[in-house]
C-alpha cells in the first residue's frame, strides 16, 4: 500500500518569506517516484518535479527547491522568497515504478499575502 | 499548448440525469488514460484506468455501473456519470501518460467541474 501524508493543511505567509511544505510517504516498493504538483485556483494541475527513489540529490529550480531524505521517507518542498503568484494548493504524490497511478497527499494550501 | 483537453469544463445538471465528460489526448496516442476525482478542498483520488480496446479497471470502492468509462479511440476516453446525484458533484480530472514508459511524462487535463442540483 502507498500513502502520502502532508500534515500541513494551510500555510499563510507574507510575500518574500520562505515557505517549506512537508511530505512524508509510505511504500513497500524499493523503487518508486515522487512528485510535486501545483494546483492554482483555476484547478489545472501543474507538474513541478519528479524524483526517482534512487536519486537522493536535492534539486533547485529557480525559487523552488526539494529535499529528498530517503532515510526519513520525506520529500519536502521549499519556496524561497514567495510571491503572490505562488498561492495555490500543492500536492505531493507517489507512484510505483512503471505505473502511472498516482497516490496523492491531502494537499497544502499556500496563501501568500502582499 | 494544451496536451490534454477535457470537455465540458463545467457542467450543472439535475439529479437523475447522466453526464458525459470527454478527455482527449491532443498530441499523442494513448492506450491508457486515468480518471481522478477531487472533492472540494480535498485530494485527488484515482477512480479508474481507461484502457483502449478493453474494459476499464476500477479502483476499490468505485462503482463501475455508476461511472461508465469508454476508451473510444487512442485519443479519446469518456467518463459518464449515470443517474447523477448531488453527492457526485466533484472536480473530475483525467490524465494521459505517454507510452514511453517514463513515469514523469504524464499530462493532466484541465478538469471538469460537475455540479448536480
Amino acid at each position: 500500500a502507498q500513502k502520502v501524508t502532508q500534515a500541513q493543511t494551510e500555510i499563510s505567509v507574507v510575500e518574500k518569506e520562505d515557505v517549506t511544505l512537508d511530505c512524508v510517504y509510505e511504500t513497500r516498493d524499493t523503487t518508486y517516484y515522487l512528485f510535486w504538483y501545483k494546483q492554482p485556483p483555476s484547478g489545472e494541475l501543474v507538474f513541478l518535479i519528479r524524483r526517482n527513489s534512487f536519486d537522493e540529490q536535492n534539486e533547485i529550480s529557480g525559487r523552488y527547491s526539494w529535499n529528498f531524505q530517503k532515510s526519513t521517507s520525506s520529500f519536502n518542498f521549499t519556496i524561497t522568497a514567495s510571491q503572490v503568484v505562488d498561492s495555490a494548493v500543492y500536492f505531493c504524490a507517489l507512484s510505483p515504478p512503471y505505473d502511472y497511478k498516482l497516490s496523492f497527499g491531502a494537499g497544502t494550501t499556500v496563501t501568500v499575502r502582499a | 499548448g494544451a496536451v490534454v483537453s477535457q470537455h465540458p469544463s463545467r457542467v450543472i445538471c439535475k439529479s437523475g440525469t447522466s453526464v458525459k465528460i470527454e478527455c482527449r489526448s491532443l498530441d499523442f496516442q494513448a492506450t491508457t488514460m486515468f480518471w481522478y476525482r477531487q472533492f472540494p478542498k480535498k485530494s485527488l483520488m484515482l477512480m479508474a484506468t481507461s484502457n483502449e480496446g478493453s474494459k476499464a479497471t476500477y479502483e476499490q470502492g468505485v462503482e463501475k455501473d455508476k461511472f461508465l468509462i469508454n476508451h473510444a479511440s487512442l485519443t479519446l476516453s469518456t467518463l459518464t456519470v449515470t443517474s447523477a446525484h448531488p453527492e457526485d458533484s466533484s472536480f473530475y480530472i483525467c490524465s494521459v501518460p505517454m507510452t514511453s514508459g517514463r513515469a514523469d511524462e504524464q499530462f493532466f487535463g484541465p478538469g471538469t467541474r460537475l455540479t448536480v442540483l
